[in-house]
């Protein structure tokens, strides 16, 4: 079993909806990170979580420590949202040594 | 403020040769790590270096090395290349002086193996 899991792996929504993505981890964390990744391979750290909620824009990220679980929100959803979004855990031993997820491949059509 | 830059972006090599890859962090940043990935194994981590010293490394054979130098500028270098690390290798630097921090990638540098 993975230390770092996703669902869902892949997600198709129309413009305008409410995404969910989740985060499950199975090991001691200083930090979970969520991450935006384009085609070209670019990636893109749009949220770095110890403890409770963050938005920025339309991006919700919230974090409960005790369930080991995060979730990635995005509202009113637009095509340019299409991208591979990925959850990465900062283990407490070694924290940049970062685990990640498989990723999520989000399509969001127009 | 200048992003992280790596070069080279993209490069052909075959089996058996070596190679290096460089990544200039953004300025004031000293902590610097190194991901591979491939479709097959997603992300996994290979090695951080603050001030000029590695302070974690991955599950990687030893022909794969890094370095980082003064200007914190890093390097990382495969000998012997074999044709499964053909991948897209990132680097991310960050201004924390302790072990969590927002990272800034670059844009990667893919590397094919023949």
């Amino acid at each position: 079993k993975n230390e770092v899991e996703q669902s869902p792996q892949n997600l198709t929504a129309q413009e305008g909806e409410f995404i969910t993505i989740n985060c499950s981890y199975s090991v001691g964390i200083s930090a979970l990170h969520w991450l935006q990744q384009h085609p070209g391979g670019g990636i893109v750290s749009l949220f770095m979580l110890s403890s409770g909620k963050k938005k920025h824009g339309r991006l919700i990220a919230t974090i409960n420590i005790q369930e080991k679980h995060s979730s990635l929100h995005i509202t009113a959803s637009h095509p340019r949202d299409s991208a591979v979004y990925i959850c990465a855990v900062s283990p407490i031993q070694g924290a940049q040594k970062l685990v990640f997820g498989q990723g999520t491949r989000l399509t969001i059509n127009p | 403020k200048a992003g992280v830059t790596q070069t080279p972006r993209y490069l052909i090599k075959t089996r058996g040769q070596q190679v290096t890859l460089s990544c200039s962090p953004i300025s004031g940043h000293r902590s610097v790590s190194w991901y591979q990935q491939t479709p097959g194994q997603g992300l996994q981590f290979l090695f951080e270096y603050f001030s000029e010293t590695q302070r974690n490394k991955g599950n990687f054979p030893g022909r794969f090395s890094g370095r980082q130098f003064s200007n914190s500028r890093s390097e990382m270098n495969v000998s012997t290349l074999e044709l499964g690390d053909s991948a897209l290798y990132l680097c991310a630097s960050t201004s924390q002086t302790g072990n969590t921090g927002e990272l800034f990638f670059g844009e990667g540098s893919r590397l094919t193996v023949l």
